[in-house]
């Protein structure tokens, strides 16, 4: 099965930056996807790593060292409307092949 | 282009009965998953359909049903409710059975008293 741990809250100031750590253990997986969810909303797609290395979309970016089991998110010029749940994902690759979601990370951005 | 439409918006249940939730797809999306969100147990993997057909399942017990139609819409059951039932359901879609980038529902938010 699959495991995934993240931080259950950060907080930083509007205009900094912040990153969103996810640990996982799993069997095997095809890559590593990161969901926001605003209070009371759909999850939406943010990011997505099949490979090592780092992904940059706008003010995110996303990281993925297999070796580490560890990814995070990263995001830039925070801003009020960043303050949201963010999850880290993995689809397993094995016959199950089901997405499994870590537990969420509450991010709070600060005025 | 419309969204993943999911409805009702909210449901009140009484325990013991049963409930039937209705996902449409964005249009041409063929592949339809389902997920259970609590606050202690966060994202749960439901099941998953694509072209009718069930191609993976969650670990849920067998009060939980769902199906697929052939205009890709889908529906999730859930029969005898308990009151640990009570969560919101999101429904995603994509394209095809891929790894990453669904789009979710805003979801059905399911109580059971």
């Amino acid at each position: 099965g699959q495991s995934l741990e993240q931080p259950s809250e950060v907080t930083a100031v509007e205009g900094a930056i912040v990153q969103i750590n996810c640990t996982y253990q799993t069997s095997g997986f095809y890559g590593l996807s990161w969901y926001q969810q605003h209070d009371g909303g759909a999850p939406t797609f943010l990011s997505y790593n099949a490979l090592d290395g780092l992904e940059e979309t706008g003010r995110f970016s996303s990281f993925l060292s297999r070796s580490d089991s560890y990814g995070y998110l990263l995001l830039q010029e925070l801003q009020m409307k960043d303050s949201a749940s963010y999850f880290c994902a993995v689809r397993d690759s094995g016959s199950a092949r089901q997405l499994t979601f870590g537990s969420g990370t509450q991010l709070t951005v600060l005025p | 282009k419309a969204g993943v439409t999911q409805t009702p918006r909210y449901l009140i249940k009484t325990r013991g009965q049963q409930v039937t939730l209705s996902c449409s797809p964005i249009s041409g999306h063929r592949s339809v998953s389902w997920y259970q969100q609590t606050p202690g147990q966060g994202l749960q993997f439901l099941f998953e359909y694509f072209s009718e057909t069930q191609r993976n399942k969650g670990n849920f017990p067998g009060r939980f049903s769902g199906r697929q139609f052939s205009n890709s819409r889908s529906e999730m059951n859930v029969s005898t409710l308990e009151l640990g039932d009570s969560a919101l359901y999101l429904c995603a879609s994509s394209p095809r059975t891929v790894n990453y980038g669904y789009t979710f529902g805003s979801g059905t938010r399911l109580t059971v008293v």
